[in-house]
């Protein structure tokens, strides 16, 4: 069956520092890939995707890139913000499967942010 | 409105009492999601409605759990008899097609004590 792995946190860095997130997927199919953010008393909201393999999400600073190869979507950016703690979550949706609409969620890295 | 609104943002009850849960979708939106996110979990499909019917209940727990949606709008989860394990946070999320991005609501706090 379908699922994601994401690295454990909390993850804890400076301002200004590079973050890399780690991302694994298993699938059945071709998936499409997304991350997305939830900060402190907000809902989930899309961060960005990627839908076919070697696509380039970007939002924000942020990126990933759809590795076929490696099964890996990891989350990078080049200088974090102390606005950016938040919780990451990586997910795949399997647009060859009846169930296309189901997102299938990894179990949420923790960023924080020192000034 | 402007979002996804779910009530009540926090709720706590006893063990054995049956709790309903409220979601108003953004309006327009045909398809809605509910999702759990239990401590240290990943968030955990629950129900998907394609306008009031429910084409994929495959994730509710168990029969305490039953959701339903009427004029294609407002959703409510209801947990009956509840447990301590169904303690989590109850996230409702709403699309305007199925395989249109999802916007989610803040969430509903369970705690069964």
């Amino acid at each position: 069956g379908n699922s994601v792995t994401q690295m454990e946190g909390p993850v804890t860095l400076s301002e200004e520092a590079f973050l890399t997130i780690n991302c694994t997927y298993t699938a059945t199919g071709y998936p499409s890939l997304f991350w997305y953010v939830q900060y402190p008393g907000e809902g989930l909201q899309l961060l960005l995707k990627a839908t076919k393999a070697d696509d380039k999400g970007s939002n924000k600073g942020f990126e990933a890139t759809y590795r076929k190869e490696t099964t890996s979507f990891h989350l990078e950016k080049g200088s974090v913000q102390v606005s950016d703690s938040a919780v990451y979550f990586c997910a795949l949706s399997d647009p060859s499967e009846d169930s296309s609409y189901k997102l299938i969620f990894g179990s949420g890295t923790r960023l924080l942010v020192r000034p | 409105g402007a979002g996804v609104s779910q009530s009540p943002s926090n709720k706590v009850t006893e063990k054995g009492k049956d709790v309903e849960l409220r979601c108003d979708p953004i309006s327009g939106h045909t398809a809605l999601y509910w999702y759990r996110q239990s401590l240290g979990q990943g968030l955990e499909f629950l129900i998907y409605f394609q306008g009031n019917s429910a084409p994929d209940k495959s994730g509710l727990p168990s029969d305490r759990f039953s959701a339903e949606r009427t004029g294609g709008s407002v959703s409510t989860l209801t947990i009956q008899r509840t447990q301590q394990e169904d303690s989590a946070v109850y996230l409702c999320a709403s699309s305007f097609t199925y395989n249109s991005p999802l916007h989610f609501g803040n969430g509903t706090r369970l705690t069964v004590t």
